[in-house]
């Protein structure tokens, strides 16, 4: 089956660095989004890995290892508006997202 | 701006009274995707559109009905909307085959049912 893994719920300091982990199963593998929601609001794009390895935007990268079935978002700087849930998605040989739950980040003062 | 537009964003409906939820884009993609998201849960996929060819997932209820009669609009049916059936409905779209695959979504329509 088809499945994505990732915590519930997380909480960091602002300044901080996160990293939010996913484990993913998919049926074939066309790369892997992660996306930022706020609450009450649509899903934002944030990152698209297809290949390993570490790919850095600005105080956000996101890592790929297929091998694992593994991906990570890692959040520097961490700010009060980073707050928000963030989706992870793996793309299935059909092109079709399987989305996880999301997390849940929390950011304290 | 190029953009995937929700019309309302707010809507309540009586159980059991249709309603008609509405989505346009100017990205020009080809493909277009309903969701159903309720809180704290993953997006399900309702539909979605592959240029005309229709697509709909096997545990879609057949209270939900789907048109998208050109390239830029798409809408969604909920014949007798149920108790169960309130939540933020999703519309968005994305490029296949060549990509990029990221799939851009409107800002969404929260639906009440009273």
């Amino acid at each position: 089956g088809q499945n994505i893994d990732q915590p519930t719920e997380m909480t960091a300091t602002e300044g901080a660095i996160v990293q939010i982990n996913c484990t993913y199963q998919t049926s074939g593998f066309n790369g892997l989004f992660w996306y930022q929601q706020h609450a009450g609001e649509a899903p934002t794009f944030l990152s698209y890995n297809v290949l390993d390895g570490l790919e850095e935007k600005g105080r956000f990268s996101s890592f790929l290892s297929r091998s694992k079935g593994y991906s990570y978002l890692l959040l520097k700087e961490l700010q009060m508006k980073d707050s928000a849930s963030y989706l992870c998605a793996g793309m299935d040989s059909n092109y079709q997202l399987i989305w996880g739950a999301g997390t849940k980040l929390i950011i304290k003062p | 701006d190029a953009m995937v537009i929700q019309n309302p964003r707010y809507q309540v409906t009586q159980f059991g009274k249709p309603v008609t939820l509405s989505c346009s884009q100017t990205l020009n993609h080809n493909v277009m995707y309903w969701y159903q998201q309720k809180s704290s849960q993953a997006p399900k996929l309702l539909f979605h559109y592959y240029d005309k060819d229709f697509n709909n997932e096997a545990d879609t209820p057949d209270n939900f009905q789907s048109r998208r009669p050109n390239t830029s609009f798409c809408f969604l049916d909920i014949r007798s909307p149920g108790l169960g059936d309130a939540a933020m409905y999703l519309c968005a779209t994305s490029r296949a085959p060549d990509g990029p695959y990221e799939q851009y979504f409107g800002p969404g329509t929260r639906l009440t049912v009273t």
